[in-house]
């Protein structure tokens, strides 16, 4: 069946990089996205990956794709205190669905 | 509870046609968020209101769309003039903020897919 799995909890300290992984069961999967949900807000799109890259990045956030296992990461760089959200990792299947994993909840300590 | 509910399920529409979508929250809920759905992009947030006030609205892609909330059961998303790349699923979602819990959780409704021909 189709699932996305990931880690519920992170704690980093602030500085050092956060990386939060994902994976994921249905190989058809076309779009890989990273969410952000911070409290009382919606979700925001943070990065996406075509499938067939293997990655991509974008300021601070770097994206790793390895489709043979299906695992996905989210690095952050030099972790700030702002970054402390929730971070949900999705896949796209077809054009009108989308299978989110419960979110990971990343804690910054000082 | 009936959860989120939407309409027009479906809607196809012609160009340069105005398009209404409806929204009902759960009752009781405070945050009321808009989200289009499609195969780039994913999910997108498009704006979001906390009772009834619209919060942030940097996600509404132009001028073309708007979105109101007259009261704490019913929101809108209008596209005027309606384009061919506007073509998606638009969701609708509620959540209760609490200050106990430290996280809200969001309730979707089934979508409006949208065709503009």
């Amino acid at each position: 069946g189709e699932d996305v799995e990931q880690s519920l909890f992170l704690s980093v300290r602030e500085g050092d990089s956060s990386v939060i992984n994902c994976t994921y069961t249905d190989s058809s999967s076309t779009y890989l996205y990273w969410y952000k949900q911070e409290p009382g807000a919606g979700l925001q799109l943070l990065t996406y990956i075509f499938s067939n890259m293997d990655m991509k990045q974008d300021q601070r956030l770097t994206v790793l794709l390895n489709k043979k296992d299906k695992h996905l990461s989210l690095r952050i760089a030099d972790t700030q205190t702002g970054d402390s959200a929730i971070y949900f990792c999705a896949e796209s299947i077809t054009d009108d669905k989308i299978i989110f994993g419960k979110g990971t909840r990343l804690h910054i300590l000082p | 509870d009936a959860g989120v509910i939407q309409s027009p399920r479906h809607e196809v529409t012609e160009m340069g046609q105005e398009v209404t979508l409806r929204c009902k929250p759960i009752s009781g809920h405070d945050y009321l968020f808009w989200y289009r759905q499609t195969m780039m992009r994913g999910l997108e947030l498009l704006i979001y209101f906390n009772n009834n006030v619209p919060i942030d609205d940097s996600g509404m892609p132009e001028d073309r769309f708007s979105a109101k909330m007259p009261n704490a059961s019913f929101s809108t998303l209008k596209i005027q003039p309606s384009e061919p790349r506007d073509s998606a699923v638009y969701f609708c979602a509620s959540s209760l903020w609490t200050s106990e819990s430290s996280t809200d959780t969001q309730y979707f409704g089934p979508g409006t897919r949208l065709t503009v021909l």
